[in-house]
């Protein structure tokens, strides 16, 4: 069954360098979302990329943040300058169309440790 | 603003009892809702999504229940074992796409 990849699963960084999380979404999905949960709180939605371009974000997805789809297979997430307070578990997730009949999956999660 | 809630926030219990998670929402124009389950320090995998024209959904020993009149859905699991021992969330979409989860239920089933 095509699932969702997300590397690496642990990334460990000091505050202030940038870092990239890659994702390769389910191969015929037209919808990607990155998402986070900083331990002990909910999953939070980020953003979402539509047709090469963000069609919705959250407050959190502030000038530090940005995503790209470089080619056809992978979707990353871009912090610039990371802060302590970007700890967290980021998970990309896909979905065949933007529908309400379609699930959205999730991948694996890359755990980003800020120090 | 869409908040959703899950109670009870823990649940401890025997295997084999049937269990009901419970799930609650602020707004009750939603598209579908959704039940994932969550293994410590693991992505979130999909169980069930449930359309918001259906009252109930299943898949093996889960059901879930949907009323969106009162803001509600419950996850039922049958004769539970220690391998369901999860935490599990349920997510709703605002539009489409965006989802909004709950605070987990955090199960475990003891052999």
């Amino acid at each position: 069954e095509p699932e969702v990849t997300q590397t690496p699963s642990h990334q460990v960084t000091q505050m202030g360098q940038e870092v990239i999380l890659r994702c390769v979404p389910i191969s015929n999905h037209l919808y990607f979302y990155w998402y986070r949960q900083i331990l002990g709180q909910k999953v939070e939605f980020l953003v979402s990329f539509y047709n090469n371009e963000i069609s919705e974000k959250s407050e959190i997805f502030d000038d530090q943040f940005s995503v790209e789809r470089p080619d056809g297979s992978n979707f990353t997430l871009k912090i610039r300058s990371t802060k302590l307070e970007d700890s967290a578990m980021y998970f990309c997730a896909s979905q065949r169309e933007g529908v309400s009949t379609d699930t959205q999956y999730f991948g694996p999660g890359t755990r980003l440790t800020v120090l | 603003k869409q908040e959703v809630t899950q109670i009870p926030a823990a649940l401890s219990v025997p295997e084999g009892e049937n269990l009901v998670l419970n799930c609650s929402f602020t707004d009750s124009a939603i598209y579908n809702l959704q039940w994932f389950r969550q293994d410590p320090g693991k992505g979130l995998t999909s169980l069930l999504l449930i359309q918001s024209s259906q009252r109930e959904q299943t898949s093996g020993r889960l059901n879930a229940s949907l009323d969106k009149s009162s803001g509600r859905s419950t996850l039922y699991i049958a004769a539970s074992q220690p391998g369901d021992s999860a935490t599990y969330l349920c997510a709703v979409p605002r539009g489409f796409q965006k989802l909004v989860f709950g605070t987990g239920t955090r199960l475990l089933v003891s052999p």
